[in-house]
């Protein structure tokens, strides 16, 4: 099946860094990508959706120049959290479309638990 | 505006039997999944149900009734390692298949 790769799995970083998280497709290709945020207790939230070789599109209140994407092939798409805050540690998660049950099911990365001091 | 609710938390005895509700309200419709997620891990997929009725699949089974809104999550001979958050989510017309709206979570603790 279907195997969504991120990395990396957990990030602890000092207020007013940037932080990079990769999500890759292994065994297909994926034009299109989605990163989600989770807050503890809370649902899974759409950030942006990421595409191939154009500009991702992201999901209203989401800062488009905070949370930097690149989808710069079929296999790999980047989320970059700039000049990360205390507020923006989370469980991010990455997916991709497959196939299953007649479905266009998504398949989740392992998630990134990112922790701002 | 999207609404998708389920009970916070619920309880049950291994072996037993588990139905989680799911209720939504959205502005289309494209489809209702569940996906199961432990503690600090991803969601990782359970079911499918774009028409009504009962979809099983080994231990779990869901639900679907479009008209009523509603959807179920059915776990049978529930086992310690069944313990997770079940998410219901729908995937809503317009949006990509990543546009999926989430509930909350249900989780779930199953005791010996």
């Amino acid at each position: 099946g279907a195997v969504v790769s991120q990395h990396p799995s957990w990030v602890i970083c000092k207020s007013g860094t940037s932080v990079k998280i990769e999500c890759r497709s292994l065994d297909f290709q994926a034009t299109t990508m989605f990163w989600y945020r989770q807050f503890p207790k809370q649902s899974l939230m759409l950030m942006a959706t990421s595409n191939e070789g154009s500009k991702a599109t992201y999901e209203q209140g989401v800062e488009k120049d905070k949370f930097l994407i690149n989808h710069a092939s079929l296999t790999l798409s980047t989320l970059t959290v700039t000049s990360a805050h205390p507020e923006d540690s989370s469980f991010y998660i990455c997916s991709a479309g497959g196939q299953s049950s007649g479905a266009n099911v998504l398949t989740f990365g392992a998630g990134s638990r990112l922790t701002v001091l | 505006g999207q609404n998708i609710d389920q009970p916070t938390e619920m309880t049950a005895t291994e072996g037993a039997i588990v139905q989680i509700n799911c209720t939504y309200q959205t502005s289309g419709f494209n489809g209702l999944f569940w996906y199961q997620q432990h503690a600090g891990e991803a969601p990782t997929f359970l079911s499918y149900n774009v028409l009504d009725g009962l979809e099983e699949k080994g231990r779990f089974s869901s639900f679907l009734s479009r008209s009523k809104g509603y959807s179920y999550l059915l776990l049978k001979e529930l086992q310690m390692k069944d313990s997770a958050s079940y998410l219901c989510a729908v995937s809503v017309y317009g949006g990509s298949q990543g546009n999926l709206i989430f509930g909350k979570g249900t989780k779930l603790s199953v005791k010996p």
